[in-house]
């Protein structure tokens, strides 16, 4: 089982640059999650999807833009890139909207923004 | 707005000592989990705790859940090496009805060093 993938592991931008982020689940899970990681903050929800067709906002959702493409794929954009958003960002899924079930996560992105 | 705290942030443990990982939420909740992360590696999920009352084991691990006094409780038991990770504490958070969804908050991490 792959669980939940995302792609790249590694990357570096400059300042201004966009990119996307990728992340596909292979769980038949409704819902996906956006995390970002920084040393000693735990982790923070940038955006989530509860359900193919719906996305909303997280704790941190400034400078970022979500797509949830179909019910395995959701990706996170960044328009122009900034050095504060250089992180570690990790996708999860989980299976119900009540929250019986741990989220999954992926092994995560690791971003530099120069 | 939903706040987790944990204590203590950095745990140095010699094997075979026990101690106990705690994890404080501000708001109403009862789904909690607990996370492990080695690393520059993903998280693990460790245990679920869905109602008040829940105790959950696994190995040298034990977690509880009291939803009154909005606290979980990671005790760890005969530390060996192997445990040696970041732990982090999630709070699901609750709709205007009282029912929790997915949206997770998570508490700083507590960095748990075993040495022999």
């Amino acid at each position: 089982n792959a669980g939940v993938t995302q792609t790249p592991k590694f990357q570096v931008l400059k300042t201004g640059q966009s990119m996307t982020l990728q992340c596909a689940q292979d769980m038949n899970h409704n819902s996906m999650y956006w995390y970002r990681q920084d040393p000693g903050m735990g982790l923070r929800l940038i955006y989530y999807s509860a359900s193919e067709g719906t996305t909303d906002k997280g704790e941190v959702p400034n400078g970022y833009n979500v797509s949830r493409l179909n019910k395995r794929e959701f990706s996170l954009r960044l328009e122009s890139a900034a050095p504060s958003q250089t992180s570690v960002y990790f996708c999860a899924s989980s299976g119900i909207r009540q929250g019986d079930q741990p989220q999954h996560f992926g092994d995560g992105t690791r971003l530099s923004i120069l | 707005e939903l706040k987790v705290e944990q204590n203590p942030l950095f745990l140095s443990m010699q094997e075979g000592k026990n101690y106990t990982i705690y994890c404080n939420y501000s708001t109403t909740s009862d789904r909690l989990y607990w996370y492990r992360q080695d690393p520059g590696k993903s998280l693990e999920s460790l245990f679920v705790l869905l109602s008040n009352g829940a105790v959950k084991q696994e190995g040298r691990l034990m977690a509880s859940l009291d939803t009154k006094a909005r606290l979980s409780t990671l005790h760890i038991t005969a530390a060996v090496h192997d445990l040696s990770a970041t732990y982090f504490c999630a709070v699901a958070s609750t709709n205007a009805g009282g029912t929790s969804y997915g949206k997770l908050t998570f508490g700083q991490g507590t960095i748990l060093t075993v040495h022999p």
